[in-house]
C-alpha cells in the first residue's frame, strides 16, 4: 500500500532531551512537510522540503531541525531549545512543491501523526 | 502572509441535515484545498479546488477565486462526517500553504 507513515504514535520527552520523529513515504513524492497542531488550533508549518538535500524554514522553525537525505524520508528533531514541544505533529507530502504551480500535483497527503508529550 | 478565516467555528447537526462551511482569504490565493480531520487526528484531503465547483458523493466545493472565498457543502450528513474541516491556500507569490483554524462539526444520530 502506498502512503505516509509516522512513528512513533506517542513520544515522551524529558527535560533537555532531543527527540526525533520519523516520517516515511512511498508515494514517490518530491515535496515533504512538517506541521505542528496545538489543541483546537489549525496547522502551522515547521519545515518543508521540495527536493532531496534541500529544505526551508516554515513559520515556526525555532527549536526544530530536519534533514532530507533520501526522497522517502524527512525526519524531524525536536531539540531542547524548543521550550513548549507538547503538540500533535503531522507530516505531509505532495508530488510537487507548492511553488511549481502544477495542480493538482500539489495536493498534500498526511500521515497519521505523532503526539509528543513532555514528562 | 495571507489570513484564512473559516466559519462557523463550531457546528452541530442532526444526522441527515445539510450544511455549508465557508473559507475567506485576505488576498488572492491558488492551490486551495479542503481537508477533513477525524477524531483520531488523521487528515484526509477532500478537494483540490483553486476555482470552480467539484463534487464527490455527498460533498461538494465551490471556489470563487475573484472574491477570495470557498464553500464546502455537506448534504445528508452522517455521524462519520464529524471532525474538523480545514481549508488551506497559497498566496499567488508564496511557497507554502496557510491553514485556517478549522470548523468543528458534530453530527448527532
Amino acid at each position: 500500500d502506498g502512503g505516509i507513515t509516522q512513528s512513533p504514535k506517542y513520544l515522551f520527552r524529558k527535560e533537555g532531551q532531543n527527540v526525533t520523529l520519523s516520517c516515511e513515504q512511498n508515494l514517490n513524492h518530491d515535496a515533504m512537510y512538517w506541521y505542528r497542531q496545538d489543541p483546537g488550533q489549525g496547522l502551522r508549518l515547521i519545515y518543508y522540503s521540495q527536493i532531496v538535500n534541500d529544505f526551508q524554514k516554515g513559520d515556526i522553525a525555532e527549536g526544530y531541525s530536519v534533514s532530507r537525505e533520501k526522497k522517502e524520508s524527512f525526519p524531524l528533531t525536536v531539540t531542547s531549545a524548543q521550550k513548549n514541544p507538547t503538540a500533535f505533529y503531522l507530516c505531509a507530502s505532495s508530488k510537487t512543491g507548492v511553488r511549481s504551480g502544477a495542480a493538482p500535483q500539489e495536493t498534500q497527503y498526511f500521515g497519521p501523526g505523532t503526539r509528543l508529550l513532555v514528562l | 502572509g495571507i489570513q484564512v478565516e473559516q466559519s462557523p467555528p463550531d457546528l452541530i447537526l442532526q444526522e441527515g441535515a445539510n450544511s455549508t462551511l465557508r473559507c475567506n482569504f485576505s488576498d488572492s490565493v491558488n492551490n486551495l484545498q479542503w481537508f477533513h480531520q477525524n477524531p483520531w487526528g488523521q487528515l484526509i484531503n477532500l478537494f483540490y479546488i483553486p476555482s470552480g465547483t467539484k463534487q464527490n458523493g455527498r460533498l461538494s466545493a465551490t471556489t470563487v477565486a475573484t472574491e477570495r472565498y470557498s464553500l464546502l457543502y455537506i448534504s445528508s450528513s452522517q455521524t462519520t462526517d464529524s471532525g474538523v474541516y480545514f481549508c488551506a491556500g497559497k498566496e499567488t507569490s508564496g511557497s507554502r500553504l496557510t491553514f485556517g483554524e478549522g470548523t468543528q462539526l458534530t453530527v448527532n444520530p
